[in-house]
């Protein structure tokens, strides 16, 4: 199985200063057809996951631009241009590149 | 309004069963890989099951063998029976669909099962 190992645990982060969560895993992410299936998540307290970004760098639609996704192979970094209020939760990478599909443990982005 | 909600989900003794079911709208369950996750309370995100082309279907190992995805497209809607229940499958559950490739792009509100004697 693929091992999705994100750090740090916990960001404690200042309004308006920048965050960064690594995912590293245990194998490359790169699937035959040349993607790299490779998903940054939040989860806000009592809501469901929502996805922010897609095969390594795609924002999904009405992310807002200050999340950014970046990396390949086998590393990987979600940025947080600007923290804002709203952006407090978990955040996880998830791998759908090989079954079974793997999360990361989970960042949680605190304000300080 | 693209929407998936859960039901099913309750109180629970170990051994017994449940069925969790996830209704769709605005969103053809049988086009895409669907999956269930769970957050198991203090924990992460656990991917539990997957559904796709042609009914194919694959699970976590801790669910392997007690768990069963499938979905009824007349109906629009995602299942997963839970057999055998044990008290660390106490979660919420969340069914995700994936409208293009590579991502889950559509959650459901989740619903918790608590098994406890």
């Amino acid at each position: 199985d693929i091992v999705l190992t994100q750090t740090p645990l916990s960001s404690p982060v200042t309004l308006g200063q920048p965050a960064s969560i690594s995912c590293r895993s245990s194998q490359s992410l790169g699937h035959t057809d040349e993607n790299t299936y490779l998903s940054w998540l939040q989860q806000r307290p009592g809501q469901p996951p929502r996805l922010l970004i897609y095969k390594v760098s795609s924002r999904f639609s009405g992310v807002p631009d200050r999340f950014s996704g970046s990396g390949a192979g086998t590393d990987f970094t979600l940025k947080i241009s600007r923290v804002e209020a709203e952006d407090v939760g978990v955040y996880y990478c998830m791998q759908v590149t090989q079954f079974p599909y793997t999360f990361g443990q989970g960042t949680k982005l605190e304000i300080q | 309004e693209v929407q998936l909600v859960e039901s099913g989900g309750g109180l629970m003794q170990p051994g017994g069963s449940l069925r969790l079911s996830c209704a769709a709208s605005g969103f053809i369950v049988s086009c895409c890989y669907m999956i269930w996750v769970r957050r198991a309370p203090g924990r992460g995100l656990e991917w539990v099951s997957v559904i796709y082309s042609g009914d194919t279907t694959d699970y976590a190992d801790s669910v392997r063998g007690r768990f069963t995805i499938s979905r009824d497209n007349s109906k629009n809607t995602l299942y997963l029976q839970m057999n055998s229940l044990r008290a660390e499958d106490t979660a919420v559950y969340y069914c995700a669909g994936s409208s293009f490739v590579g991502a889950f792009d559509l959650w459901g509100q989740g619903t918790l099962v608590t098994v406890s004697s």
